[in-house]
């Protein structure tokens, strides 16, 4: 059993439509929990943290955590072909100081 | 400006020849970390380190070996490569205060064939 599972994708979204990614994890003990955003060719990079239920917003971005039902989220509202993607969701491991991985979701902007 | 840097950017080698893969960070970063990345498994950690000469095994480290004789270099090596280990190799780099551990600054990656 994978501990961080997303939907591989690719998810297809017309521009200006809200793209929804969602994540899950087995480990009810993570605390944080984070997405990072990786372009074909290029290296990821941190786009949101989130710690406590609830969401957490930062521009067209919105990440949303439930430890009850172990979920994470992340809505990207007016979504622009530049957000073509690669997201990867990763949360950290209670037994060291490590980053469990998804394989990431591609997401898909469509003009 | 603030940044990992890798070197090689892309390597061809034959099986059993010894290879480094150089990283280098300008940030005062303690934490350091490889990662390898193959399509469907996502990114899988190496080794990482916590501070200079402290090392620990991420959950793929047969076959690699690091050091961490100064915080701004972490290089790779690869004693006797094989096919196997043909991937996407990225460094990272992270302070190691509280959280901050895991929001992580990632090189440009290094694409190595092994044939």
């Amino acid at each position: 059993q994978k501990e961080v599972e997303q939907n591989s994708g690719p998810l297809s979204v017309p521009e200006g439509a809200i793209a929804s990614l969602n994540c899950t994890y087995s480990d009810r003990g993570s605390q944080s929990f984070f997405w990072y955003r990786q372009y074909s060719g290029k290296s990821p990079e941190l786009i949101m943290s989130i710690y406590s239920n609830g969401d957490k917003e930062d521009g067209r971005f919105t990440a949303q955590l439930n430890k009850a039902s172990q979920y994470v989220s992340l809505l990207i509202r007016d979504s622009q072909p530049s957000d073509s993607a690669t997201y990867l969701c990763a949360v950290n491991s209670r037994s060291n100081y490590q980053l469990i991985w998804g394989a990431g979701t591609k997401l898909i902007i469509k003009p | 400006e603030a940044q990992v840097t890798q070197n090689p950017r892309y390597l061809i080698t034959v099986t059993g020849k010894k290879l480094t893969v150089t990283c280098s960070q300008n940030m005062n970063h303690e934490y350091m970390s490889w990662y390898r990345q193959d399509p469907g498994l996502g990114l899988r950690q190496i080794y990482y380190s916590m501070n200079v000469e402290v090392t620990d095994k991420g959950d793929v480290p047969e076959g690699y070996k690091v050091s961490r004789k100064e915080k701004r270099n972490f290089p790779l090596i690869l004693e006797s490569p094989s096919p196997n280990q043909t991937s996407l190799y990225f460094c990272a780099s992270s302070p190691s205060s509280g959280r901050a551990i895991y929001e992580q600054y990632f090189g440009p990656g290094t694409r190595l064939t092994v044939t």
